[in-house]
């Protein structure tokens, strides 16, 4: 079955500027995650959807990053305006097969300068 | 909340020879113990995760051990190949909140020929 795909991979902006990733997660997994992964530590959870609905957020900056789940399929995590600090991966994981485990994507690596 | 700490953070061995990764965590509530491995540039793969209803669990070369008294799990690789170098998370949750894992900071494997 296909993975959790993610876009773009790469992207570098500066700062102050606005970038938005796309995930689409395993088909008929209800439950999605945003992840920020900064270099040299392990991920941390930014949000939570099951379906379309928000289930956790509590990690979010909301002043500066926003995130939707429209139609309870693919997500759009967005930044603005980006800071230097927000340099990592940010990584889609979705969950709710057998098992409940959790299947990452292979990330969107941001740059910000 | 959760708190999870893994040593070593860097890990050399020779090809052939057994790798053991250790985390320890805090909360008492946690019950889902996924080990997943990242290589460079790709997202965190599953390889194995226990549940706190089992102490030990293998999967070929790979078998983790579950101590909940302690609270403390341990990756253990055995018969190393150089295809296992990579970077190892252990991560922690909830039966109440399974997709909210708390990552440890990660281990450095490198495997020598």
């Amino acid at each position: 079955e296909a993975g959790v795909a993610q876009s773009p991979r790469y992207k570098i902006i500066e700062k102050r500027q606005s970038v938005a990733f796309w995930c689409n997660p395993i088909s008929g997994h209800a439950t999605l995650y945003w992840y920020q992964q900064i270099l040299g530590q392990g991920p941390k959870l930014l949000i939570q959807f099951q379906n379309n609905g928000v289930v956790d957020d509590s990690q979010l900056p909301k002043d500066r990053f926003s995130a939707e789940r429209l139609k309870g399929v693919d997500s759009t995590l967005k930044i603005q305006p980006a800071k230097l600090e927000d340099s990592a991966v940010y990584l889609c994981a979705s969950g709710g097969g057998s098992g409940n485990t959790i299947y990452f994507g292979e990330g969107s690596w941001l740059t910000v300068v | 909340g959760e708190n999870v700490e893994q040593h070593p953070s860097t890990l050399s061995v020779q090809e052939g020879d057994s790798a053991v990764i250790k985390c320890t965590y805090s909360d008492s509530a946690s019950n889902y113990f996924p080990w997943y491995k990242q290589e460079l540039g790709k997202g965190p793969q599953l390889i194995i995760d226990i549940r706190s209803n089992v102490g030990e669990k293998k999967d070929q070369r790979i078998a983790v051990t579950l101590n909940k008294t302690a609270k403390h799990f341990s990756l253990h690789i055995t018969e190393t190949q150089p295809e296992d170098s990579a970077v190892y998370f252990c991560a922690a949750s909830r039966r109440d909140s399974w997709g909210k894992l708390q990552f440890g900071a990660g281990t450095q494997v490198v495997v020598t020929p």
